[in-house]
């Protein structure tokens, strides 16, 4: 059984970086994608991409060029960086966990998820 | 990307009832890797099915999935109260995976 902890902060001024950080307990780290995944009322469900162990990643195209991830292993925690952000990027950011299953690199689905933690862009 | 679009938007039935809900995508989802989730209000998303029609381990069996290429359906047989919440359906055949916008299914 996983377990996942969003942390960082709740209000981000426009222009800024928004950082949040997940903490997984339980789990074999090599064994998922850890990935973000955000939630807004215009939006919906949104992938932003995922990162392996090994730190290898994919981003979501229409976030690529803003979007940073990376993991430690030795914390088993990974973590989210969104550059240049508006109030578009308004959400609740969900950390999630997808294990690798098959062949095919980066296809899967989410068999755990954090609380979520809502981000607000505002001055 | 791949677009899912999810009918209805809202589905009003009682308890005992049994749900039918779609999803359907714009492109052939390969391999059928289409999931679907249950969410709750403030809570995240929960795995009901994947592989369009796998349970995902400790979901009752009134909880079904169908379908193939670019139509699916979830049912949920015989409504029990804590049924009522949005279900999304998501495929991760091709990326970026994506998320169909919700079918909320509401107390009548």
């Amino acid at each position: 059984q996983v377990q996942l902890q969003e942390s960082g902060p709740g209000l981000v001024k426009p222009s800024e970086t928004l950082s949040l950080t997940c903490t997984i307990s339980g789990g074999s780290i090599n064994s998922y994608y850890w990935s973000w995944v955000r939630q807004s009322p215009g939006k919906g469900l949104e992938w932003i991409g995922y990162i392996y162990y090994s730190g290898s990643t994919n981003c979501n195209p229409s976030l690529k060029s803003r979007v940073t991830m990376s993991v430690d292993t030795s914390k088993k925690q990974f973590s989210l960086k969104l550059t240049s952000v508006t109030a578009a990027d308004t959400a609740v950011y969900y950390c999630a966990a997808g294990m690798v299953r098959g062949v095919l690199i980066g296809r899967y689905f989410f068999d755990y998820w954090g609380q979520g933690a809502l981000v607000t862009v505002s001055s | 990307e791949i677009v899912l679009t999810q009918s209805p938007g809202t589905l009003s039935l009682s308890p005992g009832e049994r749900a039918t809900l779609s999803c359907r995508a714009s492109q052939t989802v390969s391999s059928n890797y289409l999931a679907w989730y249950q969410q709750k209000p403030g809570q995240a998303p929960r795995l009901l099915i994947y592989g369009a029609s796998s349970r995902a381990t400790g979901i009752p069996d009134r909880f079904s999935g169908s379908g193939s290429g670019t139509d699916f359906t979830l049912t949920i047989n015989r409504l029990e109260p804590e049924d009522f919440a949005v279900y999304y359906c998501q495929q991760y055949g091709s990326s970026p995976q994506t998320f169909g916008q919700g079918t909320k299914v509401e107390i009548k």
